[in-house]
Order: C-alpha cells, then sequence, then structure tokens
C-alpha cells in the first residue's frame, strides 16, 4: 500500500511568515510530486510539481524534494490571509504513474 | 463555464437506490477520472479511464462502476448505495503525457445516503 502522510494540522502562521508544510511517502520508487491546494468548498488546484531532488521555485512558493529521505516539502514566504487552505500533496509511482494523496494539511493564515 | 463539469452537484439519496454521477469535460482531455474525498483520508481513486476503450479500477472500486461514453464524458454508479459512501465526489482530468501529475478538477458532486 503506497502512503503519502502529511500532518493534518492545522497550521497557523502570522502574515508575512514562512509557511512549512511537509510530507514523506512510503514508495521509493515514486517518481513525481505535487502540491495541490484546496480552499474550503471548492476543488483541489494544482500549485507546483517538482521532479528531482533540490528546490523549485516559483514566485512566493518552493517546493524541495529529498529522494533519499522520502520527503518533500512545500514553503510559502511572505504568507498572505488568501494562502489560508488546504494543502494535498501528492506522490506519482508505479506504472500507470497514478497519484496519490495526503490527507491534507490545513493552513491559517492570521492577519 | 468550467471546463469539468459533475453534476448533480448535491444529492441525498437512501440506502439500495442506485444512484449516477456524471461527468463531462470541454477541455479535449483523454485521461478521465472519479475521486472520493472523505474528512481525514484524503482523495482516494475510484476509477480512472486513459482512453474511451481504456477503464481501470482504482484503488477503492468496490461497490462501484463507471462508463466512459465519450471521450468527454465519464460517469461514475452506485448500483445499491450504502451510507459509507456517503462522501464529496470529484471528476478530474488529464492530458497524455502529462505523467497523470496535473489534473484538472470538477467542481464536486456531494453525496449523501440516509
Amino acid at each position: 500500500q503506497k502512503e503519502v502522510e502529511q500532518n493534518s494540522g492545522p497550521l497557523s502562521v502570522p502574515e508575512g511568515a514562512i509557511a512549512s508544510l511537509n510530507c514523506t511517502y512510503s514508495d521509493r520508487g515514486s517518481q513525481s510530486f505535487f502540491w495541490y491546494r484546496q480552499y474550503s468548498g471548492k476543488s483541489p488546484e494544482l500549485i507546483m510539481s517538482i521532479y528531482s531532488n533540490g528546490d523549485k521555485e516559483d514566485g512566493r512558493f518552493t517546493a524541495q524534494l529529498n529522494k533519499a529521505s522520502q520527503y518533500v516539502s512545500l514553503l510559502i514566504r511572505d504568507s498572505q490571509p488568501s494562502d489560508s487552505a488546504t494543502y494535498l500533496c501528492a506522490v506519482s509511482s508505479g506504472s500507470a504513474r497514478q497519484l496519490t494523496f495526503g490527507s491534507g494539511t490545513q493552513l491559517t493564515v492570521l492577519p | 463555464d468550467a471546463d469539468v463539469t459533475q453534476t448533480p452537484r448535491n444529492r441525498i439519496t437512501k440506502t439500495g437506490k442506485r444512484i449516477m454521477l456524471e461527468c463531462s469535460q470541454t477541455k479535449g482531455h483523454d485521461r478521465m477520472y472519479w475521486y472520493r474525498q472523505d474528512p481525514g483520508l484524503g482523495l482516494r481513486l475510484i476509477y480512472y479511464s486513459f482512453d474511451v476503450k481504456d477503464i481501470n479500477k482504482g484503488e477503492i472500486s468496490d461497490g462501484y462502476s463507471v462508463s466512459r461514453q465519450a471521450q468527454a464524458k465519464f460517469s461514475l454508479s452506485l448500483e445499491s448505495a450504502i451510507p459509507n459512501q456517503t462522501a464529496l465526489y470529484f471528476c478530474a482530468t488529464s492530458a497524455r503525457g502529462s505523467g497523470t501529475g496535473e489534473l484538472f478538477f470538477g467542481e464536486g458532486s456531494r453525496l449523501t445516503v440516509l
């Protein structure tokens, strides 16, 4: 059973701070890693993807991947109240490259 | 209009009833998926289809069936609904070659089975 683990939170950070979201996965053969954001009552939307070890930056978002430790993280710099949402980690593995999702971390950015 | 449209958006039904959730997309994607979301359990894959003639079971297919009527339409059926199928159901699409990682979700169908 492939597992993707996230702290459910809630995680609260003040406006302007760095929010750090973490995810671990069990399948060492996993190839691709994704972060989805889901606002309350809405559908998930992709915000970051990362495929190789290291950091990938996109605006205020940085995804970090460490395959040896089977660990992927998402950093949100200068957090805004509009970043308040649930963040879902997703991992692609297997011949069909199906996504396995974590249960999500609820982030609240306090004004 | 949404690129991925699900109907109905909300449905309340009784145990033992047959329910169909429908999904249509205008994105032109070959691949379509049905997920369910439960509090604390994240998104779990029920069925997926890479084209009209290719349908595959996901992690939790028991109690569900699907039909891919056309490239743009993918329906999920609960033949005899039970209360533990109460959940939020999402249809999603992805493009061939995207590595199945970039999914585009519909707005969700909330199903309550009494």
